[in-house]
């Protein structure tokens, strides 16, 4: 089983949907991240989190401790938003770049 | 915002050569750098841990005299893939983190012929 989960795998949604994707983990973190990568591979950091909940714009990060779970929101769907979302989670007493990653959330944004 | 750079973006070489991509960050002084890499449909993957002015610190299973990382400076770190073979064609990625924010860059997809 690995160490950092997300689902769903892929995700299919119309403009103007809201989104959900989900992340749980299994170890102990020092924080969390979520990151999306475009289809050239450029990785683009959203939100780093360790507690409770951040909102940039569109998009909205939660994090549970105690459950060990995490969510990304987008509200508003467009298909600019189209792109693959990795969670990734620096684990308790590592370095802060020694991150586990999902296996990613591909997410299609239809007009 | 803080950038990290990476060159070059792609690279085709010949097996049994030797590959080497700059990691830099242009507007902060990074002491760790951070190197991973994504085989198509996987995971990205920690490599190694770039310290500057010291030694890298390698995960397991990753060949230290493969991949040498040169740290020289606080804004440059190189990854250089020696005798290159097929199966380390990927996307490698470097990081940096500042303040409560992890860098990437924009990665550097090699080819081995």
């Amino acid at each position: 089983k690995n160490e950092v989960e997300q689902s769903p795998q892929n995700l299919t949604a119309q403009e103007g949907e809201f989104i959900t994707i989900n992340c749980s983990y299994s170890v102990g973190i020092s924080a969390l991240h979520w990151l999306q990568q475009h289809p050239g591979g450029g990785i683009v950091s959203l939100f780093m989190l360790s507690s409770g909940k951040k909102k940039h714009g569109r998009l909205i990060a939660t994090i549970n401790i105690q459950e060990k779970h995490s969510s990304l929101h987008i509200t508003a769907s467009h298909p600019r938003d189209s792109a693959v979302y990795i969670c990734a989670v620096a684990t308790d007493g590592g370095s802060q770049g020694n991150l586990i990653f999902g296996k990613g959330t591909k997410l299609s944004v239809k007009p | 915002g803080a950038v990290v750079s990476q060159h070059p973006s792609w690279v085709i070489c010949k097996s049994g050569t030797s590959v080497k991509i700059e990691c830099r960050s242009l507007d902060f002084q990074a002491t760790t750098m951070f190197w991973y890499r994504q085989f198509p449909k996987q995971s990205l993957m920690l490599m190694a841990t770039s310290n500057e002015g010291s030694k890298a610190t390698y995960e397991q299973g990753v060949e230290k005299d493969k991949f040498l990382i040169n740290h020289a400076s606080l804004t440059l770190s190189t990854l250089t893939v020696t005798s290159a073979h097929p199966e380390d064609s990927s996307f490698y990625i470097c990081s940096a983190h500042r303040a409560d924010t992890q860098y990437f860059g924009p990665g550097t997809r090699l080819t081995v012929l």
